[in-house]
C-alpha cells in the first residue's frame, strides 16, 4: 500500500479483555516497529522486528503484551487482561534496509485504546 | 539510560515569525537525530533526520542541527504558518543493543496564529 496501515483506529474495551492491533507495513520493509503514546508522556518503544530474526522485546512493559510479526509483514500486537493504564494510542512504523541500516521509519496513524 | 527533553513543551507564535525548537540529549552516542511532526489524530511525519557525522540538514523552510558533543539539536521554522501547527517531537536512535528503537521526546506543541 501506499503507508503504513492499522487497524481498528480506535478501540474501547473493558478491563480485564484481551484485545488485538493490527499493522499493515509499507510493502517491501524489512523492519517494523510497535510504539506506544499515553496521554502526557512521549512515545515508548515496545518491539521491534527485522526481517526472520528473532524480534526485539526489549520494550514490552509486561507479559500481558506479545506481538507476532507473520510472513514478514503484517503483524498484529496482543494485550492480554487489559489495565486501565494500558490505554494509550499504539502507533506503528516501518522501515527499509540498506547494507545494513534501518533507514527512516513511516508511521500509521495509530490505534487509539480505551480500556474502561 | 538515553533521555530526550524538548523545550518548551508548548509555543504559541503569530504567523510569519520565525522561531527555533529545542532538543537535548543525555547520551552523546546517537546513530542519528530525527525531528517529526505530528497533527491531531495522526501519525507521525518525518520531516529531517541528521546523521551523528553530519551538522544540520535543511528541507524547505525547515533547517535542524545537531550538536552531538553538547547533547543538543534544533530546529529553525522560518516564515510559520499556521499549517505548521501541530506537535514537533525529536527522536534519537542510539548506538549498540537494538539498532531499531527510537528515544523520543516528549514534545513541543505549536500553535501559529493567523
Amino acid at each position: 500500500g501506499a503507508g503504513v496501515s492499522q487497524s481498528p483506529s480506535n478501540k474501547v474495551t473493558e478491563k480485564g479483555k484481551d484485545v488485538e492491533l493490527r499493522c499493515d507495513p509499507i510493502s517491501g520493509h524489512t523492519a517494523l516497529y510497535w510504539y506506544r503514546q499515553s496521554l502526557g508522556q512521549g512515545l515508548e518503544f515496545l518491539i521491534y522486528f527485522q526481517g526472520n530474526s528473532a524480534p526485539d522485546k526489549s520494550g514490552l512493559p509486561s507479559d500481558r503484551f506479545s506481538a507476532e510479526r507473520t510472513g514478514g509483514s503484517v503483524s498484529t500486537l496482543t494485550i492480554q487482561r487489559t489495565q486501565q493504564e494500558d490505554s494509550a494510542v499504539y502507533l506503528c512504523a516501518s522501515s527499509s534496509t540498506l547494507a545494513g541500516v534501518q533507514e527512516t521509519q513511516y508511521f500509521g496513524p495509530g490505534t487509539r485504546l480505551l480500556v474502561l | 539510560k538515553q533521555e530526550v527533553t524538548q523545550i518548551p513543551a508548548a509555543l504559541s507564535v503569530p504567523e510569519g515569525e520565525n522561531l527555533v525548537l529545542n532538543c537535548s540529549f543525555t547520551d552523546s552516542a546517537i546513530y542519528n537525530l530525527q525531528w517529526f511532526r505530528q497533527d491531531p489524530g495522526k501519525g507521525l511525519t518525518s520531516l529531517l533526520l541528521i546523521q551523528s557525522s553530519q551538522r544540520e540538514q535543511t528541507s524547505g523552510r525547515l533547517n535542524a542541527s545537531l550538536d552531538k558533543s553538547s547533547g543538543r539539536s534544533t530546529l529553525y521554522i522560518a516564515a510559520s504558518q499556521p499549517g505548521d501547527s501541530a506537535t514537533y517531537l525529536c527522536a534519537v536512535r542510539r548506538y549498540g543493543g537494538s539498532q531499531g528503537n527510537l528515544i523520543f521526546g516528549k514534545g513541543t506543541k505549536l500553535s501559529v496564529k493567523p
